[in-house]
């Protein structure tokens, strides 16, 4: 069975770095890109970025680019997502997603979420 | 480039069918047959009910079908049934490495 678990609920102050977790298991890692998406309470989805585990290829939303990195760590067939300096804009829950299979383009496997919470 | 557009609200009785729109553009939902579509209850992860326009994933209710014309797809859900209650959200590939996917703003469907 397919599963993505997320790290848990994130409380920072803006300016603070933070690193999200995604660990799967259920399928071979490195033959699916894995996907971060972000949704701000109450409103709905957006693409952060993609990576493809085999060549740690990275694709930005022109919207996240420059404000994220995502990277893998392959023997732990983890996914992380971070931020060097948070804004409050940054608040949001963000999703890990694989696709159903490696060339699909929709997001048919989703973590249960991890919770960003940037107030001063 | 836009987020596509569906109606902010839908709703319907027990039984009766239900339509959502969501409107692209001729360089996204137009062209390319990776429109998916995705249900979300209150504090639960999204899930996927189709892709590729009009494929269910192994697992969801035939009553839930997708279907495309020109820049529009369309997400039906027949039968409605309580548990359908739920924010229904489109997405298109983007046709470009910026724009690798769209989505719709989301469409809150109640059921009366």
């Amino acid at each position: 069975e397919v599963q993505l678990v997320q790290s848990g609920v994130e409380v920072k102050k803006p300016g603070e770095s933070l690193r999200i977790s995604c660990q799967t298991s259920g399928y071979v890692f490195t033959n699916y890109w894995i996907g971060w998406m972000r949704q701000v309470p109450g409103k709905g989805l957006e693409w952060v970025g993609i990576i493809y585990p085999h060549d740690s290829h990275t694709r930005y939303s022109p919207s996240f680019q420059g404000q994220v990195t995502i990277s893998v760590d392959k023997p732990l067939v983890t996914a992380h997502l971070q931020w060097s300096s948070l804004k409050a804009s940054d608040t949001g829950m963000y999703y890990c997603v694989r696709p159903l299979y490696s060339g699909s383009y929709c997001m048919a496997y989703w973590g249960q979420g991890t919770l960003v919470t940037v107030s001063s | 480039q836009s987020a596509l557009t569906q109606p902010a609200s839908v709703s319907g009785s027990p039984g009766q069918s239900v339509t959502i729109s969501c409107t692209g553009t001729s360089g996204d939902v137009g062209t390319y047959n990776f429109v998916s579509w995705y249900q979300q209850h209150p504090g639960k992860a999204p899930k996927l009910l189709i892709f590729e326009v009009s494929q269910r994933p192994s697992g969801v209710s035939d009553r839930f079908s997708g279907s495309k014309s020109g820049n529009t797809a369309s997400l039906t859900i027949s039968g409605l049934r309580a548990e359908d209650a739920a924010d229904y959200y489109c997405c298109s590939y983007g046709g470009s490495d910026s724009f690798l996917w769209v989505f719709g703003e989301g469409t809150k469907l109640t059921v009366l």
